[in-house]
This record gives structure tokens, C-alpha cells and sequence, in this order.
């Protein structure tokens, strides 16, 4: 079956640290992978896209990496802060897929502590 | 902000009676989703649309249904409310559905409580 994981549901990090959250994916081939940050109460606001064919991509303080022999896409947040902290969802879009569906995973919460 | 709105933003309705969601965007994106929100579950798909009066299903479309007359609007209709379809609704928007670029712009959601 197909599946999207994202590593623990809940990461709590000190601010100034690297926070890396991880998403592993089965029985999809991505075209590319999207992230997004929700916060309580809100939609989710998209952050970072990544294609099949790139390795890295950075965003200021963000930066995702691709790995399709892996099956997974890392997220870091490099100097976190307190104001980091918020529920993190990788997307991905399925390669040969029409009208850009988006295929999410369950997201990892982050707290990032003073 | 992508400009969608979304109505109304909390109901409580009663097993059996139907539910009309609102989603209003005001970019002129051609391409728009309904997704619903659980606990454990993350984002699903429910219904999407490519166009005015072109739309599809999703991955959990048992139990809705969409109509999109204008390209501003897009509801989602629950034909007979059950306790399973208690959730949070997001409406989204998308300036395309090739594979080149599809980032999605969210609304803030509804929070349906069916009884």
C-alpha cells in the first residue's frame, strides 16, 4: 500500500539547535515534494518545493533534501526558534499524476524550547 | 494571503441533515480542493476541481459531493451527515495541475462537529 511517514509525531528541540525532520515515502514515485507548516487553528502555508531531479534545496533558514534511492526528504531548520514551533507536512505529487494532487503525510509537531 | 475564505468557519448539525461548505477565493486560481483533517490521518482528499463544472473525486469522496458554477466558488455538499464526516475542512487553491508547479494556498478551515 501506499504510505507517507514522517518521523515521530512530536520533536522538541532547544532554540539555536538544528531541528531535522524526516519523510520516508512507499510505492509513490514523486515528481517532486512539497513542505508545508501548519499552525494551531490554521491551514497550512507551503514553505519549500523539491523536484525528483535536485538533491537540495534552501530556503533563509530552511533547507530539504531529496533522496529518491532512499524514498525520503529531510527537512532542517537551522538556528531554530521558539516561533519555529508548529506542526511540519511534507506533500508529495506522484509522478504521471494530473492536475497537481497532492498526497500528505501526517505531520511532525515542533517545539522548540528557549 | 491567497485570498480564500471559507464558510462558515465552526458548525454543529445533527446525523441525517445536510451540510453545505463554502470556499471563496478571490485569485482566479483554476484549480481547487477540498481536503478534511483528522487525528492520525493528516490531509485527504476529498473532492477537486480543474475548471468550472469539471470536478472529481478524491480518496475519501463517500458521502460528498462538490458543485463549482463560478470560478471564485466551491462547495462541498454532505448529503446526509453521519458522525464520521466530525472533522476540519480546508479548502485549497492551485494556479496549476501539470507537474511542474503546484504549490496549494490553504483557507483557515471549518470545524464540523456532526452529533
Amino acid at each position: 500500500s501506499q504510505k507517507i511517514e514522517q518521523n515521530s509525531e512530536a520533536l522538541n528541540i532547544q532554540e539555536g539547535k538544528t531541528a531535522t525532520l524526516t519523510c520516508n515515502y512507499t510505492n509513490y514515485s514523486p515528481a517532486y515534494l512539497q513542505w508545508y507548516r501548519q499552525d494551531p487553528g490554521r491551514g497550512p502555508v507551503f514553505l519549500l518545493l523539491i523536484r525528483e531531479n535536485e538533491k537540495e534545496k534552501r530556503k533563509e533558514r530552511l533547507k530539504v533534501t531529496f533522496d529518491t534511492t532512499l524514498k525520503q526528504s529531510l527537512f532542517h531548520i537551522t538556528a531554530s526558534q521558539p516561533a519555529d514551533s508548529a506542526t511540519y507536512l511534507c506533500a508529495l505529487v506522484n509522478r504521471g499524476s494530473t492536475l497537481g494532487r497532492l498526497y500528505f503525510g501526517r505531520g511532525t509537531q515542533l517545539t522548540v524550547w528557549p | 494571503d491567497a485570498g480564500i475564505t471559507q464558510s462558515p468557519r465552526h458548525k454543529v448539525t445533527e446525523t441525517g441533515t445536510p451540510v453545505t461548505l463554502r470556499c471563496h477565493q478571490t485569485e482566479n486560481h483554476r484549480y481547487m480542493y477540498w481536503y478534511r483533517q483528522d487525528p492520525g490521518h493528516g490531509l485527504r482528499l476529498i473532492h477537486y476541481s480543474y475548471g468550472v463544472k469539471d470536478t472529481d473525486k478524491g480518496e475519501v469522496s463517500d458521502g460528498y459531493s462538490v458543485s463549482r458554477s463560478k470560478t471564485e466558488d466551491f462547495l462541498l455538499t454532505l448529503e446526509s451527515a453521519t458522525s464520521s464526516q466530525t472533522s476540519v475542512y480546508f479548502c485549497a487553491t492551485g494556479t496549476s495541475g501539470t507537474l511542474h508547479y503546484n504549490e496549494q494556498f490553504f483557507g483557515p478551515g471549518t470545524r464540523l462537529t456532526v452529533l
